[in-house]
C-alpha cells in the first residue's frame, strides 16, 4: 500500500499571502495525485488532479507541481473562502490512499 | 445532473453489520465505478474501496478486507457497502462517489459526492 503523508500538519497564513503545502508518497507515483479541499459539515471538494490539472472551476489561484514521490500545492494570494483543510490522495495503484491532511488557518 | 443519494443514519451495536445504499441517477450506471469513502470524527477521509458498476469488480483497502462487501444493483443503479464485525472506531460518515480513477484505457475525472450517511457504532 502507498503511504502518503502531509506537511505541515497546520500552516497559519495571513490573508492575501502565499501558501505552501507539502505531499510525499512512499513510492512513485508518477502524476497520479489529487488535491482536494475540505470544508467542516463538507464533503471534500476536486481542486487538482495529475498532479497540476485544475478541476473545472477551481480559481488560478490554485496551482499544483511535482511528480514521482514529492508533489506541492500552493495558493498564491490567500482568500477568506481557502481556509480548509487540504488532503493529497494518490490514484496510482489500488488502493487509492488519502494523506493526513493540512489544515489552512488565518494567522 | 448527476445524484448519489444514500441511506439514512444508522445506529448498530459492536458486532453488528450494516449496509449502506446509495442510488444513482444523471449518468449511464454501469459506464463508470463507484468508490466509498469514510470520515470518523475529527479525522480526514479513508479509502475504503471501489467497485466497477460494469462487472462488480473490486479494490479493497487493507484495513477492511474480510469486513466489506461492495456490490451494486444495475437494474436500480444502486452501490451498496456493506461492512461487518463493526467497532466503535467504525462510528464515521460514510460516502459513496464518483471520484477519479484510471483504466488500461483512460482515466476518469469526476468530483460527485453522495450526502453522506452517519452510522453510529454503540453498545
Amino acid at each position: 500500500e502507498i503511504v502518503m503523508t502531509q506537511s505541515p500538519a497546520t500552516l497559519s497564513v495571513s490573508p492575501g499571502e502565499r501558501a505552501t503545502l507539502s505531499c510525499r508518497a512512499s513510492q512513485s507515483i508518477s502524476s497520479k495525485l489529487i488535491w482536494y479541499q475540505q470544508k467542516p459539515g463538507q464533503a471534500p471538494r476536486l481542486l487538482i488532479y495529475g498532479a497540476s490539472t485544475r478541476a473545472t472551476g477551481i480559481p488560478a489561484r490554485f496551482s499544483g507541481s511535482g511528480s514521482g514521490t514529492e508533489f506541492t500545492l500552493t495558493i498564491s494570494s490567500l482568500q477568506s473562502e481557502d481556509f480548509a483543510v487540504y488532503y493529497c490522495q494518490q490514484y496510482y495503484d489500488w488502493p487509492f490512499t488519502f494523506g493526513p491532511g493540512t489544515k489552512v488557518d488565518i494567522k | 445532473q448527476v445524484q448519489l443519494v444514500q441511506s439514512g443514519a444508522e445506529v448498530k451495536k459492536p458486532g453488528a453489520s450494516v449496509k449502506v445504499s446509495c442510488r444513482t441517477s444523471g449518468y449511464t450506471f454501469t459506464t463508470y465505478g463507484i468508490t466509498w469513502v469514510r470520515q470518523a470524527p475529527g479525522q480526514g477521509p479513508e479509502w475504503m474501496g471501489w467497485i466497477s458498476a460494469y462487472n462488480g469488480d473490486t479494490n479493497y483497502a487493507q484495513n477492511f478486507q474480510g469486513r466489506v462487501t461492495m456490490t451494486t444493483d444495475t437494474s436500480t443503479s444502486t452501490a451498496y457497502m456493506e461492512l461487518g464485525s463493526l467497532r466503535s472506531d467504525d462510528t464515521a460518515v460514510y460516502y459513496c462517489a464518483l471520484l477519479p480513477y484510471c483504466t488500461s484505457v483512460t482515466c476518469y475525472y469526476f468530483d460527485y459526492w453522495g450526502q453522506g450517511t452517519l452510522v453510529t457504532v454503540s453498545s
